[in-house]
């Protein structure tokens, strides 16, 4: 089943304490993407990844880090998480150019940081 | 500033009546993108129409954009309890910077679907 996986789905953690949220396709995509969702906000697109080696900035980068070494993986690192980044989080894929391409989703990573 | 903004914010109708949400964009277009999220789950697009279509049909639905206003419409006819979810416009960013690689979605408007 064509897929977009996301783990942790829940996590509660600290001020300061690292951690990573893993994102993982099935689909062979080339362009793989992080979003946050805030109430009132919609989402925002905090990095995305046109290829292997290849990341980009998107709206609300900082506080993130990502890397895509494989083309199937796209972690999302807070280095040292801060209580507004309490969020909710999507991974997402397509094919080639997001612009013509649907995006598939993953269920999302509910983030508490107290 | 959100490229794309939703009308209503939210809208309660009953079983088998129609619905009917609106986008608003800023900036030139290649395409626009709705997008359905059921509470506690990740979007699930919906359909693609391209800047030079008018008008696109997928089922239910029925999708209209109007560039020269910078808006497009979503229709849901007959409506279903099954449809109560969250509604997104998304557009790609030709206009920011001349950038294809982004999209932006809007705030969403809430549909409850009454039985």
């Amino acid at each position: 089943e064509a897929q977009v996986t996301q783990n942790p789905r829940y996590l509660i953690t600290v001020t300061g304490k690292k951690l990573t949220v893993t994102c993982s396709q099935n689909m062979n995509h080339e362009y793989m993407s992080w979003y946050r969702q805030d109430p009132g906000l919609g989402l925002r697109q905090i990095y995305y990844s046109m290829n292997v080696e290849v990341t980009d900035k998107g709206d609300v980068p900082e506080g993130y880090k990502v890397s895509r070494k494989e083309k199937r993986n796209f972690p999302l690192i807070l280095e040292s998480p801060s209580p507004n980044q309490t969020s909710l989080y999507f991974c997402a894929s397509s094919s080639r150019t997001v612009s013509n391409q649907p995006q598939h989703f993953g269920d999302g990573t509910r983030l508490s940081i107290l | 500033s959100q490229q794309g903004e939703e009308d209503p914010q939210a809208l309660s109708i009953q079983e088998g009546e129609n619905a009917t949400m609106n986008c608003s964009y800023k900036t030139s277009i290649n395409n626009l993108q709705w997008y359905r999220q059921n509470s506690g789950r990740g979007l699930v697009h919906l359909i693609l129409i391209r800047s030079n279509e008018r008008e696109k049909h997928s089922g239910r639905l029925r999708v209209t954009l109007d560039t020269s206003k910078k808006s497009s419409s979503l229709l849901i006819t007959a409506s279903r309890a099954a449809d109560t979810a969250s509604y997104f416009c998304a557009t790609d960013a030709r206009g920011y910077g001349g950038a294809t690689n982004k999209l932006i979605f809007g705030t969403g408007t809430l549909l409850a679907v009454q039985p």
